[in-house]
Order: structure tokens, then sequence, then C-alpha cells
């Protein structure tokens, strides 16, 4: 039972147009939400975070935005760079004293220049 | 610097050999986490401690033992590795569990034959 979906294995953009990674959950529970990068050899590295509170946060290029309805969080990067290239990890927690953390399977990601 | 390290990085071990993949973190993070990465099926925790003496389950602990006996460190045991077992092992830690962002290790690559 995949609680968190990434349906995109991959997406290629060109650099400094927008990119839009799309990620959506099952588990009404979840009410924290976080991006990871992460490149070949080395661990994944957080992005962006948001509480389920809000519907967007932003920071720099990245922003985040929460559609609690329909279950769907998408990641926007504009400008595109082509060290964004990587793959992103959509990830959630529930409240209460749940404190797992369940990982989409991730989006590569590739900047062309 | 702060950092999160893995030992050993790279290992190669046979079937039912017990071995120990050691993680310890510099930040006097109280939240630990051990993650396995398979391709198609993303990242998936197996083990999380709130602190020290601390530990549960994540989503696929069956075959994996930890502890947590001093808050800077949390060792993931294979008290008899299988072939299934054979991963992308990462480390993580945070200094709570729920809106700080984990620190991931660099990777332990394991192959179990």
């Amino acid at each position: 039972d995949q609680q968190v979906k990434q349906n995109s294995p991959s997406l290629s953009v060109q650099e400094g147009r927008i990119s839009i990674l799309n990620c959506d959950y099952t588990n009404s529970m979840f009410d924290y939400f976080l991006w990871y990068k992460k490149y070949p050899a080395e661990g994944p590295t957080f992005l962006i975070s948001i509480s389920s509170i809000k519907d967007k946060n932003e920071d720099g290029r990245f922003t985040v935005f929460l559609n609690k309805s329909a279950k769907h969080l998408s990641l926007h990067i504009v400008p595109s760079q082509p060290g964004d290239s990587a793959v992103y990890f959509c990830a959630a927690s529930a409240g209460g004293s749940n404190y797992k953390l369940t990982f989409g399977k991730g989006t590569l990601l590739t900047v062309n220049p | 610097e702060a950092q999160v390290t893995q030992n050993p990085r790279y290992l190669i071990t046979v079937t039912g050999k017990k071995l120990t993949v050691t993680c310890s973190q510099n930040m006097n993070h109280e939240y630990m986490s051990w993650y396995r990465q398979d391709p198609g099926l993303g990242l998936r925790q197996i083990y999380y401690s709130m602190n020290v003496e601390v530990t549960d389950k994540g989503d696929v602990p069956e075959g994996y033992k930890v502890s947590r006996k001093e808050k800077r460190n949390f060792p993931l045991i294979l008290e008899s590795p299988s072939p299934n077992q054979t991963s992308l092992y990462f480390c993580a830690s945070s200094l709570s569990a729920r809106t700080d962002t984990q620190y991931f290790g660099p990777g332990t690559r394991l192959t179990v034959l």
C-alpha cells in the first residue's frame, strides 16, 4: 500500500524553464510534507517542507504547493538550472505519536543546458 | 563539521554472517532513523529512535535490529543477512521527530551473496 506516490519516474526540462514535480498521498492523517533532493552517491538532502496548515511555502527558486482536498502537493523550481538535476523525493508524516516518515519512489529531474 | 557518518560505506558479505552498520551523528540530535533504498521502491524506513533507549519499527523492520545506547550512535544489525537485504542503506538524524529536517549520511551499499 503506497501511501505517498510520485507517478512520474522522470522529468526533463530546459534550463531556465519551470520544473514541476508532483506528489499524491492517500493517508489523510499526513500533516507534514517534505521534499528531499538526492545526487548519485550521496545521501538525500532536505529541500523544503510544508505543514498542512499552509497551502504554499517558498524558499528562493523552490515553492511547494499543498492541496489538501486533492491530497496533492507539487514542487516548483523556477528557473531550473542544470545543477538541479537529481532525484527528488516527496515525504510525509502523520500527526500525534506517529513519527514515521514515508517517502515516495522519487522523480529523476534532468535539466538540460 | 555537522555530519552523519556511516561505516562501512561498502560491504559484500555472505548469507547468514552477522554484520553491523554503524551510524554516528555529532549534532546532538534526538531522533535517528535507518532507511533502505531499492530501485523502483524509493526510500523505506526500517527503524527509528526518538531518544536513547527508545526505538520503534518503521515500514520494513523484518530481519533488522537496532540499538540506541548513546545519543550519538544508532547501529543497524543484521543478525542473519539474506540476499533480499542487498540494498543501499541510509542513516539519518534530526533534532526532533516531527518538524525538523533530517540529515542523511552518505549511505552504505550492502551486497549479500
